[in-house]
């Protein structure tokens, strides 16, 4: 069954502290995963993309990780600022082109 | 970077009436777009796939007559929430797959429309 999981659910951190959300997938086959941001109340906005062959990628503050072998992603943030206050969702899309969407990770930031 | 347009961003609406919602590629062309509703606090889960020509792909569970969708051109799909109801109160959400130079695509979302039905 093709399954994205997020981790953690939610989290809180204080303004300038770094944080690490977590992606694993079982999709199959595997065209590429990316993250995206999405504010309340408004559609996704991509971060990052990777294809099974890039194990890193920088996107200004937020770099993103994956070990295509264990089928693992991470996604660090950082420096927070109060407008990374977001959901963050990791969406792993099959050679077919169908997505494969995870929970998200709400990310609440605090001065 | 490619934009997707979504309108409009809110509506509200009376139970029995009915509503559309259009989706826009504004600087590529899709031939394929996807439908999705995201209920607070949970993940997008797709409820259909629009295709420029053709029928829609309906997803499990989601009815197609009630939910009528239209991929009248390469640029534009509408999806029209017919006789809504409360429990219709969601935010539904478009997206476009424009595909990349690798192989692979890059999915664009709208922004989003906020359905309350009264």
């Amino acid at each position: 069954k093709n399954q994205v999981e997020q981790s953690p659910q939610s989290l809180i951190i204080l303004e300038g502290k770094n944080c690490t959300l977590q992606c694993n997938y079982t999709v199959s086959p595997f065209s590429n995963l990316r993250w995206y941001k999405q504010d309340t109340g408004r559609g996704p906005v991509s971060l990052t993309i990777m294809t099974f062959s890039e194990n890193t990628k920088s996107n200004g503050r937020y770099t993103a990780t994956l070990d295509a072998d264990t089928k693992q992603s991470s996604l660090h943030i950082t420096a927070s600022q109060l407008s990374d206050s977001a959901s963050y969702i990791c969406v792993v899309s099959r050679s077919d082109y169908k997505l494969s969407f995870g929970a998200g990770t709400t990310v609440t930031v605090r001065a | 970077g490619a934009v997707v347009s979504q309108h409009p961003s809110r509506v509200i609406c009376k139970s029995g009436t009915s509503v559309k919602i259009e989706c826009r590629s504004l600087d590529f062309q899709a031939t394929t777009m996807f439908w999705y509703r995201q209920f607070p606090k949970q993940s997008l889960m797709l409820m259909a796939t629009s295709n420029e020509g053709s029928k829609a792909t309906y997803e499990q569970g989601v009815e197609k007559d009630k939910f009528l969708i239209n991929h009248a051109s390469l640029t534009l799909s509408t999806l029209t929430v017919t006789s809504a109801h409360p429990e219709d109160s969601s935010f539904y959400i478009c997206s476009a797959p424009k595909r990349l130079g690798f192989g692979g695509d890059e999915a664009f979302f709208g922004q989003g429309t906020r359905l309350t039905v009264v």
